[in-house]
């Protein structure tokens, strides 16, 4: 089945230690999004690519980075930078001008 | 840039009742519209889209949403409010580059 996979659902991060965030997606999209949820302000896009080896920053990329080596692929790392890491994340994809497809999450805090 | 604006962090309605969940959404070009449903801990899910054409989509699970452009609203209703509602719902616009999520709405049916 097609879909998008986040991993893992929980992660637990201690001061001053970069984690990343994984995002696989089969659906031959274009373009995927990391978006960071805390509750009461919706989802806040942290970075965007639209195709391989390019992409750019959303509202909140401080403290944050990401690759697009691959289609299918966009990992978020976590840096130190990132002074309150504690939300949960959601990584989506769509081909322009589509709806897009979203990951289940993963749930980051900070021990 | 574009930005969507959901009045009413909170909408509370009686089973049976009617759901209106507004959504306001400015941008540069015309726009697609999305309206997303939230479970607790669970990615998004589409409920419906505008793209072009008809401006009263319908959606699953009895939704609707008119796009207004002269009011630049996609406001989401349903005649009659289920417990099964219950959720978080997020409206979406994208310009063709990005997208862009509201505050969210959290629906509360009260039985």
């Amino acid at each position: 089945d097609g879909g998008i996979t986040q991993s893992p659902k929980y992660l637990f991060r201690k001061e001053g230690q970069n984690v990343t965030l994984s995002c696989e997606q089969n659906l031959n999209h274009d373009a995927m999004y990391w978006y960071r949820q805390d509750p009461g302000q919706g989802l806040r896009l942290i970075y965007y690519s639209q195709i391989v080896n390019d992409f750019q920053k959303g509202d909140i990329a401080e403290g944050y980075s990401v690759s697009r080596e691959k289609k299918e692929s966009f990992p978020l790392t976590v840096t130190s930078a990132q002074k309150n890491p504690t939300a949960f994340y959601l990584c989506a994809s769509n081909n322009m001008n589509t709806e897009a497809f979203f990951g289940q999450g993963t749930r980051l805090t900070v021990v | 840039a574009q930005s969507v604006t959901q009045l009413g962090s909170h909408v509370s309605v009686s089973e049976g009742a009617l759901v209106l969940l507004r959504c306001n959404y400015s941008s540069s070009v015309p726009p697609y519209l999305f309206w997303y449903v939230q479970y607790p801990n669970q990615g998004l899910q589409l409920l419906l889209k505008y793209t072009t054409g008809a401006t009263l989509v319908k959606g699953i699970n009895g939704f609707e949403a008119e796009f207004k452009k002269s009011e630049t609203s996609f406001h989401l209703t349903k005649p009659s409010a289920h417990m099964s509602d219950a959720a978080e719902y997020f409206c979406a616009v994208s310009d063709h580059r990005d997208m862009r999520f509201g505050a969210g709405t959290r629906l509360t049916v009260k039985p």
